[in-house]
């Protein structure tokens, strides 16, 4: 049973550019959630995806970023023009039902580096 | 606010040493604590995590952790440490669907 699959492992972009990470979550789970670590501190959580619809999105930033998880396909975040401070590991976990009690099983990360 | 504190930043110890992380949570709701563990280069493992129940939970690899209701405490214990325990450690709370972390314990075992 696969885990939960995030691609690329590593993303390099320059300033302006737009960063795109995908996330796969585990067979049969449908909820998906974003969280960022920047170096030296710990996860912050972005946003909560069901299909099609976006639970919680208080995380965040309110320029530029982006997420969406649709029917068919894996989520994504999407950063528009990013600047250095994008700097950071963004993890995607997924659980089964979203609902506490639930656990969230996390990927391997997407490690941004902006130029 | 809800927010999750780990009072140890970066912890050394030498191999067979006793281990005690600390996890002090602020949060109104029912709660769900985690411990998960981060090797150096890899992405979150569940460590262990408490939904109900018996305060005292046991996860892998010999770690376990008690919750403790009137301290707000969810510490994390291992009697015995080994040098494949160096890793990075964070304490979570289940707050509405998102995990509020706490700031992580950098843990490293010395041969």
């Amino acid at each position: 049973n696969a885990g939960v699959m995030q691609n690329p492992r590593h993303l390099v972009r320059r300033r302006g550019q737009e960063a795109r990470l995908r996330c796969s979550p585990m067979k049969g789970h449908s909820h998906v959630y974003w969280y960022r670590q920047l170096p030296e501190e710990g996860l912050k959580f972005m946003v909560y995806l069901q299909k099609e619809n976006i639970i919680d999105e208080s995380g965040m930033p309110k320029e530029r970023f982006s997420a969406e998880f649709p029917k068919e396909g894996p989520s994504i975040l999407r950063i528009q023009q990013v600047v250095r401070g994008d700097s950071a590991a963004y993890f995607c976990a997924s659980s089964p039902r979203g609902a506490p009690p639930d656990t969230q099983y996390f990927g391997p990360g997407t490690r941004l580096t902006v130029l | 606010a809800q927010s999750v504190s780990q009072h140890n930043h970066h912890v050394i110890l030498s191999e067979a040493a006793s281990l005690e992380l600390g996890c002090n949570y602020s949060y109104g709701g029912t709660v769900n604590l985690f411990w998960y563990v981060q090797y150096p280069g890899q992405h979150l493992q569940l460590l262990l995590k408490y939904f109900s129940g018996d305060p005292l939970v046991k996860g892998i690899k010999g770690f376990e952790a008690e919750f403790i209701k009137s301290k707000f405490s969810f510490n994390l214990r291992k009697p015995s440490v080994q040098w494949s325990d160096t890793a990075e450690y964070f304490c979570a709370v289940n707050g509405e669907g998102k995990l509020i972390f706490g700031q992580g314990t950098t843990l490293q075992v010395k041969p």
